[in-house]
């Protein structure tokens, strides 16, 4: 069983549709956990950090659950500019990071 | 501008050859790493260091090998051994090696081996 484990999709959506993706870690000890966006043939770029009391950033909401061992990020309101593969980062005290294979999301018109 | 620059975008390769990744940056981290993606897969850690003159294995680091003389470098080297090296390749930088900090990504090197 892969350390952190993500639905590859692909999720395809028509633009205004509302989709979430989850993200399973077995590393119970993990302290921080993250939602990292990369476009095709690009390196990734952090979209944003995973807080136990949840977060928000405009159209973007992620929530984690320890107990569950597992987080997501809701997008709503999908445009165009958010296709992309999304990635699942999850990181130990010891400072390393651990990343799921992704989920690839396109939005039509 | 500060950033991580890494050099070149493309590099090709014969088979049997060692190749040196450059990877640099100017925002005054103290930890940086490497990884490799491979088509439809997530990325791998091949090394990191948490400081000057010191570095660790990752996940995959057989074949590769790594210096951090300076606190703004952290040259890669794909040796002969690494049986397949075609992939991207990924620098990144932290402020500190602690939890909580966040990763940032160089744009990458494309290594074909022909």
């Amino acid at each position: 069983r892969k350390e952190v484990e993500q639905d590859p999709g692909p999720f395809n959506v028509p633009e205004g549709a509302t989709v979430a993706f989850n993200c399973t870690y077995s590393n119970s000890a993990s302290q921080s956990f993250f939602w990292y966006r990369q476009d095709c043939r690009k390196e990734p770029k952090l979209l944003m950090s995973v807080y136990s009391s949840g977060n928000e950033d405009g159209r973007f909401t992620a929530q984690l659950n320890r107990a569950s061992q597992y987080i997501s990020l809701l997008i709503r309101d999908s445009k165009l500019s958010d296709s992309a593969t999304y990635l699942c980062v999850v990181k130990g005290n010891a400072g390393k990071s651990t990343f799921g294979d992704g989920t690839t999301l396109t939005v039509k018109p | 501008d500060g950033g991580i620059t890494q050099s070149p975008k493309y590099l090709f390769r014969k088979e049997g050859q060692n190749v040196t990744l450059s990877c640099e940056q100017n925002l005054n981290h103290d930890a940086m790493y490497w990884y490799r993606q491979d088509p439809g897969q997530g990325l791998r850690l091949i090394y990191y260091s948490q400081i000057v003159n010191d570095f660790q294995k990752g996940d995959i680091a057989e074949g590769y090998s790594v210096s951090r003389e300076k606190k703004e470098s952290f040259p890669l080297t794909v040796t002969s051994a690494q049986k397949n090296p075609t992939a991207f390749y990924l620098c990144a930088s932290s402020r500190e090696p602690r939890s909580t900090d966040t990763q940032y990504f160089g744009p990458g090197t494309r290594l074909t081996v022909l």
